[in-house]
């Protein structure tokens, strides 16, 4: 089945420096993949996108890019604030006989000024 | 009015109560869903609908009833909880069961933290 795998944190960063959060998966056939975030107290906001190989979602500074043969979608952002503390979960679209989401565990970012 | 609202936002319930959470979405979606968040683990689908059928049920407990009048609405019936139910139950929506990655965007709620006691 599908699955996801993502590093789970929590991530601690100074405001301004550069983010990486790993994201891999497997999956049978080629899925949409996903980020959301959750900020505290809220539901689950699509933050991007990518629908096949090699496409780069982005939104707000983010960016993500489908690797096929390394089968990964990491996100990252150049330049990270405050306002970006949250938990950030990647996510694999309907496939594999399943009509929902797969999501990884979400990692928890920390931003400090 | 936002694409999906969910209510109530916060409930506490003993293990004898029988209690309802309700999600309606404003975006002309055709199916719903019904995620359950737990502490440590990852986000759990339960319950899918597509055009107001049923299409999938992942091994979810009887003690757990959905229930989806119509493409707009979806109802959550609670009934006999256990303590370890107690988590942020979530709704989303999507234009339909994904036939393509066009429309296969879930629209989630701001969910229902749920207690049991």
């Amino acid at each position: 089945g599908n699955s996801v795998t993502q590093m789970e944190g929590p991530v601690t960063l100074s405001e301004e420096a550069f983010l990486t959060i790993n994201c891999t998966y497997t999956a049978t056939g080629y899925p949409s993949l996903f980020w959301y975030v959750q900020y505290p107290g809220e539901g689950l906001q699509l933050l991007l996108k990518a629908t096949k190989a090699d496409d780069k979602g982005s939104n707000k500074g983010f960016e993500a890019t489908y690797r096929k043969e390394t089968t990964s979608f990491h996100l990252e952002k150049g330049s990270v604030q405050v306002s970006d503390s949250a938990v950030y979960f990647c996510a694999l679209g309907p496939g594999g006989g399943a009509d929902g989401l797969t999501f990884g565990k979400g990692t928890h970012l920390i931003i400090q000024p | 009015e936002t694409g999906v609202t969910q209510t109530p936002r916060h409930l506490v319930m003993g293990m004898t109560n029988k209690k309802s959470l309700k999600c309606e979405q404003h975006l002309g979606h055709n199916a719903m869903y019904w995620y359950k968040q737990s502490a440590k683990k990852p986000l759990e689908l339960m319950f899918v609908y597509n055009f107001k059928e049923q299409t999938e049920n992942n091994s979810v407990p009887s003690r757990f009833s959905p229930e989806c009048p119509n493409s707009s609405h979806l109802f959550l019936h609670l009934h006999t909880l256990q303590p370890e139910d107690s988590a942020l139950y979530l709704c989303a929506s999507s234009q339909e069961i994904a036939r393509a990655r066009s429309t296969d965007t879930q629209y989630f709620g701001p969910g229902t933290r749920l207690t049991v006691l």
